[in-house]
């Protein structure tokens, strides 16, 4: 693939819904981050994998967020019993290590909650 | 705490002109890598430019360099003979490396006038 891609584009869940949220990396990138990007902000830590392990999940704003990466690739980022506040968009990207190599990004997920 | 501040929400150049981003940090972290993204409405997120903090030389890229000073904090971005294409959302970001997590600023919104 030529990038990173992440599905759906768009989502829109009613309170309370369950939503998952899914990211392709680059082929063979180790490293695998996601980040959530209020309107007009910054995008914001949510965790990062290396391979399949979650190293880091210290970004999540609540136990409602899940995310995994069971083979090492894909990615689904999982927010349970949706709120208003977790309208946003939902940033992937990729890196080829740990180290501080540039980190590709996806074109995202915009969630609304209604 | 490591913050990323970009205090100028907005800013304007006509085409073919020269502009500059400012961006300020903290950290406490004395290796650490800086970055400037581009987000343009379509949302992708694409790496500009890169320095290194160990790297007393400014780093360039085409028509793009930075004014890198460390002991200041000081990061700014400076985009020569503009173009329309250049107008997006400006990002600066740092990372220390611990997990390669990038840490944004707020953003700020260029727009090149013809």
């Amino acid at each position: 693939g030529a990038g990173v891609s992440q599905s759906p584009r768009y989502k829109v869940a009613k309170r309370g819904q369950d939503v998952a949220l899914r990211c392709d990396p680059i082929s063979g990138h180790v490293s695998l981050f996601w980040y959530q990007q209020a309107l007009g902000q910054g995008p914001e830590f949510l965790t990062y994998f290396q391979n399949e392990a979650q190293l880091d999940k210290s970004g999540l704003p609540s136990d409602r967020f899940f995310a995994e990466r069971p083979e090492g690739s894909v990615s689904t980022l999982k927010i349970q019993r949706t709120q208003q506040e977790d309208s946003a968009v939902y940033l992937c990207a990729s890196s080829s290590s740990g180290s501080m190599s540039e980190q590709f990004f996806g074109p995202g997920t915009r969630l609304t909650v209604l | 705490a490591q913050t990323v501040t970009q205090s100028q929400p907005e800013m304007s150049v006509q085409e073919a002109e020269t502009v500059t981003l400012s961006c300020t940090y903290d950290t406490s972290e004395s290796n650490y890598y800086l970055f400037w993204y581009k987000q343009p409405p379509s949302r992708q997120m694409i790496l500009v430019i890169r320095q290194e903090a160990y790297k007393q030389q400014n780093a360039t890229e085409n028509r793009f360099s930075v004014n890198f000073q460390k002991a200041a904090k000081s990061f700014s971005l400076k985009i020569s003979d503009s173009q329309l294409g250049d107008t997006a959302m400006y990002f600066c970001a740092f990372t220390t490396g611990a997990n390669s997590k990038l840490t944004f600023g707020k953003g700020i919104t260029l727009s090149v006038r013809p």
